[in-house]
């Protein structure tokens, strides 16, 4: 299979900066996507990576290097409803969306 | 524009019973997948359909049924429930196939159906 790896959970304060890394195989990528999802509730599209760099969107930017086959999301000036689950979600060769376990941030005041 | 709706929200099954998931979507999307998300295994794909008419597995397929005779809806049935399959159930659509590239389709997804069987 096509191993996706996140961190399980994460805390870190109102205000602040976080930063939740992905890492896949290299074989056969084709695109990487997070995914926002708030517990009890549907994910939610965050961004998309196909090349490498930041892409940045608001307090969200999501950074790939497809040679390292790593990408992270870079959350700032945290809010409280920031809390929830970050999926990372990768597309291998013409397939579909292979999601990793999903990262559970926690906000602190 | 409701988007992509599920019913039933919540359900409790005993073994044995049979039941289905209904995923409708007014956004006139060609796929359609379903999803199942158990703790500490992320989500994964069960069944998926390219159009009206067609369907093909996923993951894992084992232990249920789709259809898709209608484009804007998509059935997951459980034919003989097993408590393995309690989990959280979640229905997507997207316009086209998310194949990558430069401009992939997003998937959006439903409420979710959160499943117990005891």
């Amino acid at each position: 299979g096509q191993n996706i790896d996140q961190p399980t959970e994460m805390t870190a304060t109102e205000g602040a900066i976080v930063q939740i890394n992905c890492t896949y195989q290299t074989s056969g990528f084709n695109g990487l996507f997070w995914y926002q999802q708030h517990a009890g509730e549907a994910p939610t599209f965050l961004s998309y990576n196909v090349l490498d760099g930041l892409e940045e969107k608001g307090r969200f930017s999501s950074f790939l290097s497809r040679s390292k086959g790593y990408s992270y999301l870079l959350l700032k000036e945290l809010q409280m409803k920031d809390s929830a689950s970050y999926l990372c979600a990768v597309i291998f060769g013409n397939e579909k969306l292979t999601f990793g376990t999903g990262t559970r941030l926690t906000i602190i005041p | 524009n409701a988007g992509v709706t599920q019913t039933p929200k919540f359900r409790v099954l005993k073994t044995g019973q049979s039941m289905t998931l209904l995923c409708a979507q007014d956004m006139n999307h060609e796929y359609m997948y379903w999803y199942r998300q158990d703790p500490g295994m992320g989500l994964r794909l069960i069944h998926y359909s390219v159009g009206e008419g067609t369907t093909a597995k996923g993951e894992v397929p084992d232990g249920y049924n789709v259809s898709r005779l209608k484009k804007q809806n998509f059935l997951l049935g459980l034919e003989s429930a097993a408590p393995s399959q309690t989990s959280v159930y979640f229905c997507a659509s997207s316009y086209s196939m998310v194949a990558g590239g430069l401009s992939p389709d997003t998937q959006y997804f439903g409420p979710g159906t959160r499943l117990t069987v005891l």
